[in-house]
């Protein structure tokens, strides 16, 4: 699976949105983007995903380029329970197979 | 409705001991992860079991490592011995579905995950 790199830690304050960027360049036509986070002891928790349009569910959006070589996950109102790590994910699968998490994003949400 | 179960949720053992970790799926997934995170480093995939059988066992480190998914509803990870490098949290997660996205799929759902530490 292509490799996927994300900045270590960013700030947010409550109530604004929260744009987390993830960089994929090696991605193939037929990986999808995912994005997962772990919020402090418990298990990775799905967010999203997408092809190469953007999309929009109950928890976030996902923008992805138009080259599919980068893309960005918003939270659009954060708060402090949005505080936790970030993996953005490039998979061809579906499940939970062989996903590859990396180092991730460490959002920290601050009142 | 239950999410993906993990017993424990602690364990700590000595070295050379044997550790059994048990993940209840979500009911009616057929698909079933195991996945760790040792000490410092990344979440790696374990294995990956359809029903009963091991879809894909390639992230297994050695073979001191059991899983297993007898009938095809819980599963169990065995360490055995264990060694001090095996502590970590190991997370177990269900899907309903798999494979290639177009064809049947489905989120996936993982568990609070179980601490081991070998001392």
């Amino acid at each position: 699976d292509a490799k996927t790199t994300q900045p270590p830690s960013m700030d947010c304050a409550e109530g604004r949105a929260a744009n987390l960027p993830c960089n994929h360049s090696t991605i193939s036509g037929n990986e999808y983007v995912y994005w997962y986070r772990q919020i402090h002891s418990q298990g990775p928790q799905y967010i999203i995903h997408g092809l190469k349009n953007n999309e929009t569910n109950e928890m976030a959006s996902l923008i992805i380029t138009e080259d599919r070589k980068s893309s960005t996950l918003i939270l659009p109102h954060a708060t402090l329970r949005d505080t936790a790590v970030y993996y953005c994910i490039v998979s061809a699968w579906w499940g939970a197979q062989k996903l590859v998490f990396g180092q991730g994003t460490r959002l920290t949400i601050n009142p | 409705e239950a999410g993906v179960t993990q017993f424990p949720s602690h364990s700590v053992i000595e070295k050379g001991q044997t550790v059994t970790l048990r993940c209840d799926p979500i009911s009616g997934h057929d698909n079933l992860y195991w996945y760790r995170r040792v000490m410092g480093k990344e979440i790696k995939f374990l294995l990956h079991f359809v029903k009963e059988s091991k879809q894909d066992e390639s992230g297994m480190p050695n073979n001191r490592f059991l899983a297993e998914r007898t009938g095809g509803t819980y599963s169990t990870l065995k360490v055995q011995p264990a060694e001090l490098e095996d502590s970590g949290v190991y997370f177990c997660a269900s899907s309903q579905g798999w494979g290639a996205i177009g064809s049947m799929n489905t989120e996936a759902f993982f568990g609070q995950g179980t601490r081991l530490t070998v001392v």
